[in-house]
């Protein structure tokens, strides 16, 4: 069945340090992909997603390349802040009986960025 | 900009008893999910519901759990018979016919 995989986290961080937070998946057919972030005491938003092979996503400096060939989704965003700090799950969207369109999340991974 | 909301955010109750979490996705939304996430774990998949019928439940999603849409705006999970492996916090998602799904907030369901 489809699965996602996710660096495990904590993650700290000082501010303007690169960030990367590793995504692989296992899924049949083309799954879309997707990075959700939660923020302390608030439900999960979508930050970028991406379709298909080679799609990149972008948000708020946050980027993501669909890679087939890798079977990744790795998060990367150039130089954090202190507001970054949140959980980020990495999940699929993939082809479904029933067309409910399910996500299927990793563990989720904290960061802690630090000033 | 609409938010999906979930009541209550904390919930505590004895192993055996049933509850009943509300939320009340965006209102021009078709299809509604509920989630939920075991302390360490996974966000794990329960139920998708449209049309008014359950369009696909995960196997945790047995006979002690049921969802409804009471009316044009709640939409409520309900544990019949809660056991300590039920503790997890639950989410609530709604979405139109495209295909990015909206959170809400969670519950936090404590089974003593």
């Amino acid at each position: 069945g489809n699965s996602v995989t996710q660096m495990e986290g904590p993650v700290t961080l000082s501010e303007e340090a690169f960030l990367t937070i590793n995504c692989t998946y296992t899924a049949t057919g083309y799954p879309s992909l997707f990075w959700y972030v939660q923020y302390p005491g608030e439900g999960l938003q979508l930050l970028l997603k991406a379709t298909k092979a080679d799609d990149k996503g972008s948000n708020k400096g946050f980027e993501a390349t669909y890679r087939k060939e890798t079977t990744s989704f790795h998060l990367e965003k150039g130089s954090v802040q202190v507001s970054d700090s949140a959980v980020y799950f990495c999940a699929l969207r993939g082809v479904t009986q029933g067309g409910s369109e399910k996500l299927v999340f990793g563990k989720g991974t904290k960061l802690t960025v630090n000033p | 900009e609409p938010e999906v909301t979930q009541t209550p955010s904390h919930q505590v109750t004895q192993m055996g008893q049933e509850v009943i979490l509300r939320c009340v996705p965006i209102s021009n939304h078709l299809y509604f999910y509920w989630y939920r996430q075991i302390l360490g774990q996974k966000v794990e998949f329960l139920v998708s519901f449209y049309n008014n019928e359950i369009s696909e439940k995960s196997e945790i999603f047995d006979d002690q759990f049921s969802v409804e849409r009471p009316d044009g705006s709640n939409f409520t999970l309900k544990i019949r018979s809660t056991k300590l492996e039920d503790s997890a916090m639950y989410f609530c998602a709604s979405r139109t016919s495209r295909e990015t799904q909206y959170f809400g907030p969670g519950t936090r369901l404590l089974v003593l």
